[in-house]
């Protein structure tokens, strides 16, 4: 399995401002996952990333809100940008297996916007 | 749309409990279904099932897949204290690799 470094592993942020997640995976894969889970609900897919085009991205997610890099294989950020408290949430990156069955998640990034 | 539901909720129980969690979904061209363990933020995966009937089994958990009833079963036998989770089951949609999750069971095992 691969393994996906994520980070801040935590953060507090104020509203109105935004934040970079990083995800940095130790060897290439063609597409990228970024899923949020919010307070007692289940993960839900924010987009697609893939190296050399544009995300794609799942109803109910924009890219101002959320706008993604992903300028190789091995890396990806995801943006929350002016945050509100409804974001508070963790957020995920995740990658498929070489067989693509399966999905390999990072450490997580727990974020709490004030 | 693709769904998933998971029963129950939480649940807690005693050390040496045998625990069964359900997972019921409902999507468009089946392809996988998959059991995560989430203790703190990241889920890691336990089981990928694609053929009904057919048991999964690592130690003490083992998993089952009824495509008729389109439902499956994660047991865990003997639990621990470490069995202490949230534990996620997810579909796989035929043709790309986007998983639908469920909300997850709670699982509490207390000394």
């Amino acid at each position: 399995s691969a393994v996906i470094s994520q980070k801040p592993s935590r953060d507090i942020c104020q509203r109105g401002t935004s934040l970079t997640i990083q995800c940095q995976v130790d060897s290439q894969v063609t597409m990228m996952f970024w899923y949020r889970q919010q307070p007692g609900q289940s993960l839900t897919l924010i987009a697609t990333a893939n190296q050399g085009s544009e995300a794609t991205y799942e109803s109910g997610f924009v890219i101002d809100k959320f706008p993604i890099s992903r300028p190789n294989l091995t890396f990806s950020t995801l943006t929350v940008s002016n945050m509100s408290p409804e974001d508070s949430s963790i957020y995920l990156c995740s990658v498929p297996s070489t067989g693509g069955e399966k999905l390999f998640f990072g450490s997580g990034t727990q974020l709490s916007v004030l | 749309e693709d769904k998933v539901v998971q029963s129950p909720l939480s649940l807690v129980v005693h050390e040496g409990d045998t625990v069964t969690l359900n997972c019921s979904y409902e999507v468009t061209n089946f392809r996988s279904l998959l059991w995560y363990k989430q203790e703190k933020k990241a889920p890691t995966f336990l089981f990928m099932l694609t053929s009904s009937g057919i048991e999964k089994k690592s130690g003490r958990l083992s998993s089952i897949l009824d495509k008729k009833e389109l439902f499956s079963i994660l047991n865990i036998t003997a639990t621990q204290t470490g069995d202490s989770a949230v534990y996620l089951c997810a579909v796989g949609d035929t043709g790309f690799q986007k998983l639908v999750f469920g909300t997850g069971t709670r699982l509490l095992v207390s000394p």
